[in-house]
């Protein structure tokens, strides 16, 4: 059974860089049939599709995040990352990461739990 | 930018049928967008419903389907019961690795 479990600092000052890591069990990171994404959701919101990687270390952002997030991939301790910079009061949220199967059509196939970031100071 | 288009809210009663749908702002949906969906209920993981259009995941009730009406995705649930009462959104892949989630409809069983 594949588990993701999110972790890292649940505040944030405003202006500096959110950093969360995945880590993913039972399953390889080293897949060809998925990617490993981040998805988040602001309180009382819906889910936003921040972006993608794939194990070669290929990544895909939404347009509106862009400029601001950086994703890497770290197969030997199979994990995956999110960096999200110069960040404010609107990005504090539940972050998700999830395994996307690329095979049967691309959707979303394990959920980690979430992790609540706030952004404050 | 592409906006997926869902139904704010919808209601329905016990033991009935509701359709909710997917939409793009310009264009149609197709199942070259690979719809899928995901029920959410307050403070919970989102769980996976149904993916390329109408497939449904593992353990999922089949008084869940997807399909494809008009230009739009859409989800219908049969025989609606109480636990059903949710949020549920849909996902479009748009190609290169890019997947847009609708607003989310939230359902309302009474």
């Amino acid at each position: 059974q594949v588990q993701l479990q999110e972790s890292g600092p649940g505040l944030v000052k405003p202006s500096e860089t959110l950093s969360l890591t995945c880590t993913v069990s039972g399953g390889s990171i080293r897949s060809s049939s998925y990617y490993w994404g981040w998805i988040r959701q602001p309180p009382g919101k819906g889910l936003e599709w921040i972006g993608n990687i794939y194990y070669s270390g290929s990544t895909y952002y939404s347009p509106s995040l862009m400029s601001r997030v950086t994703i890497s991939v770290d197969t030997s301790t199979n994990q995956f990352s999110l960096r999200l910079s110069s960040v404010t009061a609107a990005d504090t949220a539940v972050y998700y990461c999830a395994r996307l199967a690329r095979t049967g059509g691309y959707h979303i196939d394990y959920w980690g739990q979430g992790t609540l970031v706030t952004v404050s100071s | 930018q592409t906006v997926v288009t869902q139904e704010p809210s919808f209601s329905v009663s016990p033991g009935g049928t509701v359709t909710l749908t997917c939409g793009l702002s310009s264009g149609s949906v197709s199942t070259s967008y690979y719809p899928s969906w995901y029920q959410q209920t307050p403070g919970q993981t989102p769980r996976t419903l149904i993916y390329s259009t109408n497939t449904r995941s593992s353990g999922v009730p089949d008084r869940f389907s997807g399909s494809i009406l008009g230009n739009k995705a859409a989800l219908t649930i049969t025989g609606a019961q109480a636990d059903d009462e949710s949020d549920y959104y849909c996902v479009l892949y748009m190609g290169s690795g890019i997947s847009v989630f609708g607003g989310g409809t939230k359902l309302t069983v009474l």
